[in-house]
């Protein structure tokens, strides 16, 4: 099946300090992948789309300039959380989107990664 | 409204079957998904269904669509200790000038009692 790895898998960091997280498709090309964050006990909220080769398509209430977003290859996109303050600590997840046609039809399918729990200090 | 909702918790007791309920908002979502999450991972997809669709069995796992009520359920048959997680339902929804995004629920706790 398709995979998705992220890293790193946690990081700390000081307040004040930039942060990059990488998310990869390995076994399969992605020309969106998605950026999500989750707090304790709580749903997935996307953060922004990610596509190759063109700038990140944010969510209302999500700084751009905050949290940068480069989708440079067909297998990776990276997040850098910008001189990040306590309370952008978080679970950072990563989806990729992948296509397939089954036997049954085409099918379009979002896989995620391990996620990356950031702790800002 | 807008929102995917779940209710946020379920107990079962090992051998039973879990159901777990989801009810959506876009009657024009093609598809809809179910994936598990364990405490501390990311989100592994479990199935999913296509809108013309009522029912998809994989193995343990069964998925009953109702357009009309726009109602989605997962059952889990003889659950599992290790079925213990939570599990989302995800619709997926065409922004306009976006494309395809997925909507989550809350998320349902499922707690698996031996």
């Amino acid at each position: 099946g398709a995979v998705v790895s992220q890293h790193p898998s946690r990081v700390i960091c000081k307040s004040g300090t930039s942060v990059k997280i990488e998310c990869r498709s390995l076994d399969f090309q992605a020309t969106t992948m998605f950026w999500y964050r989750q707090f304790p006990k709580q749903s997935l909220m996307l953060m922004a789309t990610s596509n190759e080769g063109s700038k990140a398509t944010y969510e209302q209430g999500v700084e751009k300039d905050k949290f940068l977003i480069n989708h440079a290859s067909l297998t990776l996109s990276t997040l850098t959380v910008t001189s990040a303050h306590p309370e952008d600590s978080s679970f950072y997840i990563c989806s990729a989107r992948d296509f397939d046609v089954p036997g049954t039809g085409y099918q379009e399918t979002q896989y995620f990664g391990p996620g990356t729990r950031l702790l800002v200090l | 409204g807008e929102d995917v909702e779940q209710s946020l918790f379920l107990s079962v007791r090992e051998g039973d079957s879990s159901v777990i309920n989801c009810t959506y908002t876009d009657s024009s979502s093609t598809y809809l998904y179910w994936y598990k999450q364990e405490p501390g991972a990311g989100l592994q997809l479990l199935t999913y269904i296509f809108s013309n669709m009522d029912m998809k069995q994989d193995q343990r796992l069964t998925v009953l669509l109702n357009k009309k009520d726009k109602h989605l359920s997962l059952r889990i048959a003889d659950t599992q200790t290790g079925d213990s997680a939570i599990y989302f339902c995800a619709e997926r929804r065409i922004i306009y000038n976006q494309g395809g995004k997925l909507i989550f629920g809350q998320g349902t706790e499922l707690s698996v009692k031996p």
